[in-house]
């Protein structure tokens, strides 16, 4: 089946950025999201990417796609206490699981320093 | 306010004992899917719902079951539970899911802790 790889933890320090990267090998995918999940909750859409852009920008939010290598990125500019969570990264192809074709990965721990 | 609710958010039980989580959303989504989520192994799809009366299997659908009668209602059914489904649960919905609708995103309840004793 089709798989998506993320490291599983990232420690930064207040105040810098973060950068969360993911690798996916479904080469069908069509969009491909960030989800973000505090403890205690469920999770929640953080942004999404289509497969035909390379960039989207959203407030602190940077996602950048390369295609050809199947990368995804989510940079967090200016990191706050506040986001310190569970990132998951997933991929909507023709080849992914059930009837929406979403593969997610295992999550990373975003971890703030103070 | 559009949501995925959830119940119960705990529960503890002991093997055996024929439970059932309840997931209701409001937003008239065609698609609904249970996870199960677990330490390392992150979220894996047990059942998911196209529409009303049409179900299918997940990854990991052993030990499940669902039903869909209504649009707004999936629960997800442990016949005889095990310690070995012990997790967090967690149901989705969307409009849609391949196809026009495909873009919509998975929106998620805020998760059901199972424990099995």
């Amino acid at each position: 089946g089709e798989d998506v790889e993320q490291s599983l933890f990232l420690s930064v320090r207040e105040g810098d950025s973060s950068v969360i990267n993911c690798t996916y090998t479904d080469s069908s995918s069509t969009y491909l999201y960030w989800y973000k999940q505090e403890p205690g909750a469920g999770l929640q859409l953080l942004t999404y990417i289509f497969s035909n852009m390379d960039m989207k920008q959203d407030q602190r939010l940077t996602v950048l796609l390369n295609k050809k290598d199947k990368h995804l990125s989510l940079r967090i500019a200016d990191t706050q206490t506040g986001d310190s969570a569970i990132y998951f990264c997933a991929s909507k192809g023709y080849s992914g699981g059930g009837a929406d074709g979403l593969t997610f990965g295992k999550g990373t721990h975003l971890i703030i320093q103070p | 306010e559009a949501q995925v609710t959830q119940n119960p958010r705990y529960l503890i039980t002991v093997t055996g004992k024929k439970l059932t989580v309840t997931c209701s959303q409001n937003m008239n989504h065609e698609y609904m899917s249970w996870y199960r989520q677990d330490p390392g192994l992150g979220l894996r799809q047990i059942y998911y719902s196209m529409n009303v009366e049409v179900t299918d299997k997940g990854d990991v659908p052993e030990g499940y079951k669902v039903s869909r009668k209504e649009k707004r209602n999936f629960p997800l059914i442990l016949e005889s539970p095990s310690p070995n489904q012990t997790s967090l649960y967690f149901c989705a919905s969307s409009l849609g899911a391949r196809g026009l609708l495909g873009n919509s995103p998975l929106h998620f309840g805020n998760g059901t802790r199972l424990t099995v004793t």
